[in-house]
């Protein structure tokens, strides 16, 4: 089945320092690809997206590049801010659901 | 601005003291989740509308139920909450052009439920 894998969390930075986080994931054609932000006591909000190969979906700074021959969607951001301490969530769509990545906890220290 | 509301942001029962949540839209999305989040986790998904149609997700306790009156409001009916069921609980919206062609989801700011 459909499946997204980001990598464990916490991730801890200086502020300025770059971003990367991983996220691979398995899926039958070619799915969708999103990452969500969820700061603290909030709901989740759309940080960007890509739907098809080779797209890439930016926001806020922050990138990232649906690679289809390594089935991977991997966040970066040049240089991270104090503000951007949040949870991030990979997902992609699979018929009418979102199927989540576990999350990665981002701590971005002054 | 379009967004999806959620009332009231904290809710507090007593065990196995219905309770309601709610939720409205002003996106006029045609399909609207209930999910369940608890401590950072990746949301759960509960049920969805699609339109009228009512989908639940088969591993969804009949403790939860939901309403949806018309396009732009949803509500989660807990029936008699137990304290596994204290968690944050989120509504989304989506825009579905046809059946299985879903887009983005839209998300509130999510309840967050405490059972006593």
């Amino acid at each position: 089945g459909n499946s997204v894998t980001q990598m464990e969390g916490p991730v801890t930075l200086s502020e300025e320092a770059f971003l990367t986080i991983n996220c691979t994931y398995t899926a039958t054609g070619y799915p969708s690809l999103f990452w969500y932000v969820q700061y603290p006591g909030e709901g989740l909000q759309l940080l960007l997206k890509a739907t098809k190969a080779d797209d890439k979906g930016s926001n806020k700074g922050f990138e990232a590049t649906y690679r289809k021959e390594t089935t991977s969607f991997h966040l970066e951001k040049g240089s991270v801010q104090v503000s951007d301490s949040a949870v991030y969530f990979c997902a992609l769509v699979s018929n009418y659901q979102l199927i989540w990545g576990a999350g990665t906890k981002l701590i971005i220290k002054p | 601005d379009a967004m999806v509301i959620q009332n009231p942001r904290y809710q507090v029962t007593q065990f196995g003291k219905p309770v309601t949540l709610s939720c409205s839209q002003t996106l006029n999305h045609n399909v609207m989740y209930w999910y369940q989040q608890k401590s950072s986790q990746a949301p759960k998904l509960l049920f969805h509308y699609y339109d009228k149609d009512f989908n639940n997700e088969a591993d969804t306790p009949d403790n939860f139920q939901s309403r949806r009156p018309n396009t732009s409001f949803c509500f989660l009916d807990i029936r008699s909450p137990g304290l596994g069921d204290a968690a944050m609980y989120l509504c989304a919206t989506s825009r579905a052009a046809e059946a299985l062609s879903y887009n983005e989801q839209f998300f509130g700011p999510g309840t967050r439920l405490t059972v006593l």
